[in-house]
């Protein structure tokens, strides 16, 4: 069975400050989504990566695939407090059932 | 569009009771899916199903039921509610050949 590991699990910091969360799977993924999720409300997804090496953009948010296609780390330049949320990571490997990572849980101070 | 919606928001139960949770999609989406989500914890998907009338199991089914006789509805049925399933179930669906998955807001249970 596949499994996800976040880390960090918890990650506080002042607004303006950079951070990394890292995603790695015990097995190659299939495509690996990143969802963030706020208090309260369900999860939302914010990219797919399907190919190894990738790296893909999101205005401050910078989402890179690992050569081996085994890991992912998701990048936030400047953090604001808007950013605060829990960060998923997801894979479905080629099938329909999906699994997610334990979760990096990010507070921004202002 | 309303997307996913999930009733009801909270519930609070006893040891043995059983209820049942909805979920309706209005996208026209053919998989639709049950997770729960343990403080602290990332997704454990509970039941899954790829169109009307088809379900499978996810990785922690036990004590869970679900059926889906239309495209829209996929209700998730607990039977002799045990405080092990207090957790907050999160609904979602997605269209064929497409990984996105939309969530409802989500249902806080307490099983007391």
């Amino acid at each position: 069975t596949q499994l996800l590991e976040q880390s960090p699990q918890f990650l506080s910091i002042q607004e303006g400050e950079n951070l990394t969360v890292y995603c790695n799977s015990s097995s190659v993924f299939s495509s690996l989504q990143w969802y963030r999720q706020e208090p309260g409300e369900g999860p939302v997804l914010l990219v797919t990566v399907v190919t190894g090496g990738e790296v893909k953009k999101l205005k401050r948010l910078t989402f890179q695939f690992g050569d081996a296609r085994k890991d992912s780390s998701l990048h936030i330049t400047a953090a604001q407090p808007g950013d605060t949320g829990l960060y998923l990571c997801a894979d479905n490997s080629g099938t329909y059932k999906y699994i997610f990572g334990t979760g990096t849980r990010l507070k921004v101070l202002a | 569009n309303a997307g996913v919606t999930q009733t009801p928001k909270f519930r609070i139960l006893k040891i043995g009771q059983s209820m049942t949770l909805q979920c309706t999609q209005d996208m026209n989406h053919n998989y639709m899916y049950w997770y729960r989500q343990d403080p602290g914890m990332g997704l454990k998907l509970i039941y899954y199903s790829v169109g009307a009338g088809i379900t499978d199991k996810g990785e922690v089914p036990n004590g869970y039921n679900v059926s889906r006789s239309t495209t829209e509805d996929f209700p998730l049925r607990l039977e002799l509610a045990a405080p092990s399933q207090t957790s907050v179930y999160f609904c979602a669906s997605k269209k064929q050949g497409a990984n996105e998955q939309f969530f409802g807001p989500g249902t806080r249970l307490t099983v007391l």
